[in-house]
Formats: structure tokens, sequence, C-alpha cells
């Protein structure tokens, strides 16, 4: 089982639309959760932190349920630029020492005029 | 821009050839990640610097693979005789200290064995 699992999509949406993705991880004792998102070809980019109190950037909405270990991502009216792979990332502190971060494989998000 | 730099941005070579990338990341970085990211995959770590000491290094780091931090600066990360499963992008990342998770990538180099 991976320690962070998302849908891989893709997930074809038209402009305006609201489209949610979904995480899972593994290991209960991480202490820290972010959304990156990734263009085609190119690094991640932080998008956002992601709270248990839920926090909001804008059009975006992150969601953390620790009990079940459970992170969400909503993004409110699409725009094609919000054409991108999604990765849910996990972070903590590993019995190295290391601050380490666990990425999802990413959810693909096509938003389409 | 995360101000972290990476030269090449893309590399090719012949399987068997020995590679080296360069990662400058920005001064508040004491940091400095490795990792590998193949088609359809999230980044998995490769290494780890805090300053200059390397920490920790993952399976993945095969005998190959070597990386320095020698001033608690830029990095190197070589791969000596590179095979055609070593294609991938490699990114190197930066990371204050303390109490933050947040890495902050540079743009990657991309390798293609052939």
């Amino acid at each position: 089982r991976k320690e962070v699992e998302q849908d891989p999509g893709p997930f074809n949406v038209p402009e305006g639309a609201t489209v949610a993705f979904n995480c899972t991880y593994s290991n209960s004792a991480s202490q820290s959760f972010f959304w990156y998102r990734q263009d085609c070809r190119k690094e991640p980019k932080l998008l956002m932190s992601v709270y248990s109190s839920g926090n909001e950037d804008g059009r975006f909405t992150a969601q953390l349920n620790r009990a079940s270990q459970y992170i969400s991502l909503l993004i409110r009216d699409s725009k094609l630029s919000d054409s991108a792979t999604y990765l849910c990332v996990v972070g903590g502190l590993m019995d190295t020492g290391r601050r380490a971060l666990t990425f999802g494989s990413g959810t693909r998000l096509q938003v389409q005029p | 821009d995360t101000g972290v730099s990476q030269n090449p941005r893309h590399k090719i070579t012949k399987r068997g050839q020995n590679v080296t990338f360069r990662c400058d990341p920005i001064s508040e970085h004491n940091r400095l990640y490795w990792y590998r990211q193949t088609l359809g995959q999230g980044p998995e770590f490769l290494t780890y610097f805090q300053n200059e000491a390397q920490l920790e290094k993952s399976r993945l780091l095969s005998d190959r693979f070597s990386a320095e931090r020698p001033k608690g600066s830029f990095s190197t990360l070589e791969i000596q005789r590179t095979e055609q499963g070593d294609s991938a992008m490699y990114l190197c990342a930066g990371s204050p200290t303390p109490g933050t998770d947040t890495q902050y990538f540079g743009p990657g180099t991309r390798l293609t064995v052939l």
C-alpha cells in the first residue's frame, strides 16, 4: 500500500466547475500536510498547506481529517490555468531524524473551455 | 520563483557515461533534498543534507549515485555508469530550518539515457 494515495484522474471539467480531490495517507504520525501543483514537465510548486481547521486561499479550500487520515482540495470556479497535476504531500519527522515529505502520485486536472 | 536553480536543465547521455548535476539553493535553505521523478509518479526521495552533512540516503540511491554539498551551499549529484533506468527528472529542493517541512523545488534536470 502506498503511503499517500490519490486518484490519478484525469479529471476533465468545464471552466467554472467546482472540482474536489481526495487523498489518504497511511502514517498516523504525519505532522504536516500540503498540496503542491505541478505543471507538465515543470517542478512541483507549493499551492497551500493544510490544517485541521481547514484553510482557504481564494478559490482553493483544503481540509484535513486526522482521524480518517484524509486530505481534500476543493477548487471553485475552475479556470483554464488550473489545468495541472495536484500532488498530495505529507510530512513529518522520520526515525532517522530527517524531516521528510512523502508525495502522492498526483491527480491530473484538465479544465476545458 | 523559489530561487533554487539547477543545471543543466536537460542532459542526454549514452549508457555507461557519468553525469553530474548541480543544485544551488538560496542561502536560507539549510536543508537540501534530492528527489527523482518518473512519469506519472510523485517525486521519490534520494538523499538529504543538513548544511554540509549528508544525513540520509534512500535505498533508491545505488552505489553508482553520489551526492555532495561541500560547503553547505550548492550540491552536486553524480551518477556513474548510467543505465537507461536512470532516465528521470532529478529535482533538488531546499528547506529552511527550523520547524517547517515546506520544501521549495528547483526546476529540475531532465536526464535521458540512450
